[in-house]
């Protein structure tokens, strides 16, 4: 069974750093791997997708990698704002197949 | 452009009712799926559609019902609530290859 595994679960930085989110998977058959943001008492907003295929996907201050052979994703976010505080989880797919597995999640507060 | 719409967003029942969570997208996407959001497990799958006619189980399907007549709406029934099933539930759509979509979730609440 699939298992992903979010660390650290919170993280608290001032306004202005750079930061790295973790995310490992047990099994690396995965289809493809998806960060999300969640916003307290919202739903899910997709922030990056990354194909089995593909290194690394960027959109602005975020950038997400993907190493299968290792299990391993990371996200990193540039030069974080207050804005950029919510918790982020990461989700894979596997095989085929458009299922999500979860992780738990980091929550991460940027102090201003 | 809606997205992915649920309704109702709160909703408090009795042990042994019974409610249907509606959820519809307007994106024509082939796949469709209920997740549950409970602290300290994370979001888990209920059940899933790959298309019209087709629905399948996830990890924690018990208590929980689905059918898809149309590409646009998958409703997730509670058959008989349970205490248990006090949750926050989300209702995604996506395709092959494409992030899926979520919607803000229903706040369920089982006395």
């Amino acid at each position: 069974k699939q298992e992903v595994t979010q660390i650290p679960a919170a993280l608290s930085v001032p306004e202005g750093e750079n930061l790295v989110l973790n995310c490992s998977f047990t099994d690396s058959a995965i289809y493809n791997l998806q960060w999300f943001r969640q916003d307290p008492g919202k739903g899910l907003t997709s922030l990056l997708l990354i194909q089995s295929s593909q290194r690394e996907q960027t959109s602005g201050r975020l950038n997400a990698s993907l190493d299968k052979s290792s299990g391993r994703s990371t996200l990193y976010i540039a030069a974080s704002q207050p804005g950029d505080s919510a918790t982020y989880l990461c989700a894979v797919t596997p095989g085929s197949a458009r299922q999500l597995t979860f992780g738990s999640g980091t929550q991460l507060t940027v102090l201003p | 452009n809606a997205g992915v719409t649920q309704t109702p967003k709160f909703q408090v029942l009795k042990t042994g009712q019974s409610m249907t969570l509606q959820c519809a997208q307007d994106m024509n996407h082939e796949y469709m799926s209920w997740y549950r959001q409970d602290p300290g497990m994370g979001l888990r799958l209920i059940h899933y559609s790959v298309g019209a006619g087709i629905t399948d189980q996830g990890e924690v399907p018990n208590g929980y019902n689905v059918s898809r007549s149309t590409t646009e709406d998958f409703p997730l029934r509670l058959l008989s609530a349970a205490p248990s099933q006090t949750s926050v539930y989300f209702c995604a759509s996506g395709t092959s290859n494409q992030p899926q979509h979520f919607g803000d979730g229903t706040r369920l609440s089982i006395l």
